[in-house]
């Protein structure tokens, strides 16, 4: 079947170091986004991609980047972590014409 | 941009009971989906509904497009409803916002034994 997948599901890492998380898709999606959720803001939109090579700042993209190589893949990297980017992060895709999208099963991240 | 807002909060059930979840929103869609987040953070795709009416088994959704509302109805709920039911937007304002959820607040089910 296809589906989307995240990994790490857990990471702890320190406060200054760059971390990636992945996200990979079988779907064969053209559009990938990264969303976080955080208490009392619901899921908030980080970045997104409509297809190889195109990337786009959502609400809150200040500290991540993304890069987009291939159909299946939108890696998330935190250039330099912070505490405020404790968070839990969902990755999710979407064919082409805004319709449903799925979500992976998120990473938990913790700054120390 | 456009705006989600969730009613109830919150909400407690006995176990059988029924329940009526509603999403407004502050401008016209192209995409509505129900999600319920499960106690293990899974993030499930209830309902692609960005108008009218569709059912799956216990659950059924309604979105009057023209009246920028949706509901969700949970018959005889069971335990196993119990977690955060999100309703997510993408709007047709422009296309850069193409593809892309907003999501509200969520309502926080709590189904009593």
């Amino acid at each position: 079947d296809a589906e989307i997948t995240q990994s790490p599901r857990h990471k702890i890492t320190e406060t200054g170091r760059q971390v990636t998380l992945a996200c990979h898709q079988t779907w064969n999606h053209n559009n990938m986004f990264w969303y976080r959720q955080d208490l009392g803001h619901g899921l908030r939109l980080i970045h997104y991609s409509y297809g190889v090579q195109d990337t786009n700042k959502g609400e809150v993209s200040d500290g991540y980047s993304v890069s987009r190589s291939n159909t299946e893949d939108l890696p998330l990297t935190l250039e330099s972590a912070a505490s405020s980017q404790t968070s839990v992060y969902f990755c999710a895709s979407a064919r082409t014409g805004g319709t449903e999208a799925f979500f992976g099963q998120g990473t938990r991240l913790t700054v120390v | 941009g456009i705006q989600v807002e969730q009613s109830p909060p919150d909400l407690i059930l006995q176990e059988g009971a029924n329940s009526t979840l509603r999403c407004n929103f502050s401008d016209s869609v192209n995409n509505l989906q129900w999600f319920h987040q499960n106690p293990w953070g899974q993030l499930i795709n209830l309902f692609y509904i960005p108008s009218g009416t569709k059912q799956n088994g216990r659950l059924s959704a309604t979105t009057v497009a023209t009246e920028r509302y949706s509901l969700l109805y949970i018959s005889s709920s069971q335990t196993t409803d119990s977690g955060v039911y999100f309703c997510a937007v993408t709007s047709y304002a422009g296309g850069t916002s193409y593809g892309k959820l907003t999501f509200g607040q969520g309502t926080i089910l709590t189904v009593h034994p």
